[in-house]
């Protein structure tokens, strides 16, 4: 199993251009989450959904934009990048969002906005 | 509201000594509790999750300790080996939404 996959690794955007920040898992794992990681702060909830055709909205969710069509793939959409959002991303996936469910996450990705 | 402290910040130790790690949380209700590692450049790993009933769980050469009356809980390293060096992290499920809540993590260097 590959587990969590996340594409790109890297990535410089300009102020106001979109893009996907792609995410995969082959653990047959219906819930899955995108977060956040800036210097300095704990991990923050971007989205999630909790299976395929549900997503909700986590903590910092503006500015961004997911859905959920399969069971293995959950992209994260940046319509027009801010300085802000300049971060690290990672995605993570488990059996569900609740209880003592090991969470499995992606390997990151670094996004630089200028 | 819902927050998860931990300490020290940062730590250096060498090799072979041993190290205890601090978190305090004020999440409530509380579900479990997780020690994840991190290494430089990598996602999350975990390395333990515990219930409100577990007081002590160990992962190899770390040690996870619980204490749900006083909110807090500590991951002890035994024998610190250099591919130990990364960022430790507390994270706590629970909160009216039983959302995964996160430490700011520790950052431990092991110098030989």
């Amino acid at each position: 199993n590959a587990g969590v996959t996340q594409t790109p690794k890297f990535q410089v955007l300009k102020t106001g251009q979109s893009m996907t920040l792609q995410c995969a898992q082959d653990m047959n794992h219906e819930y899955m989450s995108w977060y956040r990681q800036d210097p300095g702060m704990g991990l923050r909830l971007i989205h999630y959904s909790v299976g395929a055709g549900i997503t909700d909205q986590g903590e910092v969710p503006n500015g961004y934009n997911v859905s959920r069509s399969t069971t293995e793939d959950f992209p994260l959409r940046l319509l027009s990048a801010a300085p802000s959002q300049t971060s690290v991303y990672f995605c993570a996936s488990s059996s569900t969002g609740t209880g003592v469910y090991e969470q499995y996450f992606g390997p990151g990705t670094r996004l630089t906005v200028t | 509201k819902n927050q998860v402290e931990q300490s020290p910040q940062s730590l250096i130790i060498l090799e072979g000594k041993n190290c205890t790690l601090q978190c305090n949380y004020t999440v409530s209700p509380f579900s479990n509790l997780r020690w994840y590692k991190q290494d430089t450049g990598r996602g999350p790993v975990s390395l333990t999750i515990m219930t409100f009933s577990e007081n002590t769980k160990s992962n190899g050469r770390y040690t996870a300790t619980l204490d749900a009356d006083t909110k807090q809980s500590s991951l002890h390293i035994t024998a610190s080996q250099l591919s130990d060096s990364a960022s430790y992290i507390c994270v706590v499920r629970g909160g009216s939404q039983g959302n995964l809540i996160f430490g700011k993590g520790t950052k431990l260097s092991v110098k030989p």
